[in-house]
């Protein structure tokens, strides 16, 4: 059974440009959210998709976007990228049903420069 | 608001020396509570998931167990393999948008010395 795949797995982007990372769920997973992980602040959440619909969003500005393609795989956007952003970006699939965790990919590595 | 705080933040052990991990919470009608393992650089994988008060789960030398306001993660006799940061998270009973989003903990880093 594959597991979450998120591409790419590091990047370093120059402050001031945007990024897409991308994440491919597990097969019949319909949910996808998306966290940031920073030493400082832990796991923080960002939005999570289910049959491509925006179903709930953390409080992170707007330069921060995803969607959900039909297949459920989806992509998350930085726009405008800060210093701060530099983080390890993740992936989680689920069911979308509640009482069931989350299996997440291995991260995106975003460093700001 | 949800709330999820772990302890210790930082542990260190000795091969063989047993212990555990509390994560104490403060949610509203608990739906689940989970327990992840996460290695460095890489994303959190999924140990257990708790569900009502006085259940407890096993897995090798883990097992967690719950309480009304906390869980706890028991290691016996470590190995340095054991050795990860480990994440607890619930999940509230209060609907957002239709679905479920789980509260994390900062986690507690585990190092395990041969």
């Amino acid at each position: 059974k594959a597991g979450v795949t998120q591409t790419p797995r590091y990047l370093i982007k120059t402050r001031g440009q945007q990024v897409t990372l991308s994440c491919s769920p597990i097969s019949g997973h319909r949910s996808v959210s998306w966290y940031q992980q920073t030493p400082g602040q832990g796991l923080q959440f960002l939005f999570e998709y289910f049959s491509e619909t925006q179903r709930n969003k953390g409080n992170f500005p707007g330069r921060f976007s995803g969607r959900q393609f039909s297949n459920s795989r989806s992509e998350m956007n930085v726009s405008t990228l800060e210093l701060g952003d530099s983080a390890l970006y993740l992936c989680a699939s689920s069911s979308g049903a509640p009482g069931y965790g989350y299996t997440f990919g291995s991260g995106t590595r975003l460093t700001v420069v | 608001e949800d709330q999820v705080t772990q302890s210790p933040e930082a542990l260190r052990l000795q091969e063989g020396e047993s212990s555990s991990l509390n994560c104490s919470y403060t949610v509203s009608g608990l739906r689940g509570l989970f327990w992840y393992r996460q290695d460095p650089g890489k994303g959190p994988e999924f140990l257990f998931t708790l569900y009502s008060a006085g259940e407890e789960k096993e897995k090798e030398r883990l097992k967690a167990t719950l309480t009304k306001k906390e869980s706890f993660l028991h290691i016996t006799a470590p190995k340095p393999e054991d050795s990860a940061t480990y994440l607890c998270a619930v999940q509230a009973g209060k609907k957002s948008g239709g679905s479920y989003i789980p509260t994390f903990g900062r986690g507690t880093s585990l190092i395990v010395h041969p």
